[in-house]
C-alpha cells in the first residue's frame, strides 16, 4: 500500500450523519484520487485533484465533497445526500495527473451505513 | 469514451499451469494500458504497463501481458500459477494521445489457483 494512509479502516455511520474519510500520503505526488468499489462494479471515480487547492469532479461526484488544501491531504466527505453510501472506498495518487503514470493505492476504508 | 472490458468474472486454474486473464479496450488514438491486483480488503497494488514499444510487458510477481492493437487486447499471462496468485485483478486504460484524462478501469476478475 505504499506512502498512502487511509483512516478508518472501518466506518460505521447512522443515516443522516456526513463522514469524512482521510488520505495522507508523503509520496510528494502532485495528483490524488478517490475511488468507490463495489461487488461486481469495479472502480468508480468520486472526485480527483492535479495539483493543490484544484480538484474535479468524477463519474459519481453526487452526494460527495473533497477538499486539497495541503499537498499530502485528500479527505472525502459522504454527505447524507449520498443514498447508498456503504461501499469501499479507495483513495490513490500519482507523481502527476494523467499521462503514463501508474496510481499507488491506500488500504482503503469500508464505509456501512446502519 | 474509453472502456475496458474483463469477459470471466472468475477464472479457475491449477497451481503450475500457465494462466490468462482476458482484458479488452476502446479508446480514441493509443491507450495506456495498466493491471493492477487486489488482495481481500486491501487497496490495489500496480503489477504493470504499456505505454509503447515492445508488445510483450513484464511486471511484477512473474506477470506479464501482450498488447494486441488489431484485437484491442491486453491480457494478463503467468507462465506457472501459485496458489498465491489468487485475488482479484483489475485492467485499466486512458488515452495517450490526449493532455489528461482519467483512468477507467475494468470489473474485475476473480482468478483462483487451486493446489
Amino acid at each position: 500500500d505504499g506512502g498512502i494512509t487511509q483512516s478508518p479502516k472501518y466506518l460505521f455511520r447512522k443515516e443522516g450523519q456526513n463522514v469524512t474519510l482521510s488520505c495522507e500520503q508523503n509520496l510528494n505526488h502532485d495528483a490524488m484520487y478517490w475511488y468507490r468499489q463495489d461487488p461486481g462494479q469495479g472502480l468508480r471515480l468520486i472526485y480527483y485533484s492535479q495539483i493543490v487547492n484544484d480538484f474535479q469532479k468524477g463519474d459519481i461526484a453526487e452526494g460527495y465533497s473533497v477538499s486539497r488544501e495541503k499537498k499530502e491531504s485528500f479527505p472525502l466527505t459522504v454527505t447524507s445526500a449520498q443514498k447508498n453510501p456503504t461501499a469501499f472506498y479507495l483513495c490513490a495518487s500519482s507523481i502527476q495527473g494523467g499521462g503514463y503514470n501508474e496510481q499507488f493505492f491506500g488500504p482503503g476504508t469500508r464505509l456501512t451505513v446502519l | 469514451a474509453q472502456s475496458v472490458a474483463q469477459p470471466e468474472d472468475q477464472v479457475n486454474v491449477a497451481e503450475g499451469n500457465p494462466l490468462t486473464v482476458k482484458c479488452t479496450y476502446s479508446v480514441s488514438g493509443n491507450p495506456y494500458l495498466f493491471w493492477y491486483v487486489q488482495y481481500p480488503n486491501r487497496g490495489l497494488q500496480f503489477l504493470l504497463k504499456y505505454i509503447t514499444g515492445d508488445n510483450l510487458v513484464k511486471g511484477s510477481y512473474g506477470f506479464e501481458a501482450e498488447f494486441n492493437k488489431s484485437q484491442t487486447s491486453f491480457h494478463l499471462k503467468k507462465p506457472s500459477a501459485l496458489v498465491s496468485d489468487s485475488a482479484l485483478y483489475f485492467c485499466a486504460v486512458r488515452p495517450g494521445d490526449s493532455g489528461y484524462s482519467t483512468l477507467t478501469f475494468g470489473k474485475g476478475t476473480m482468478l483462483l489457483v487451486s493446489p
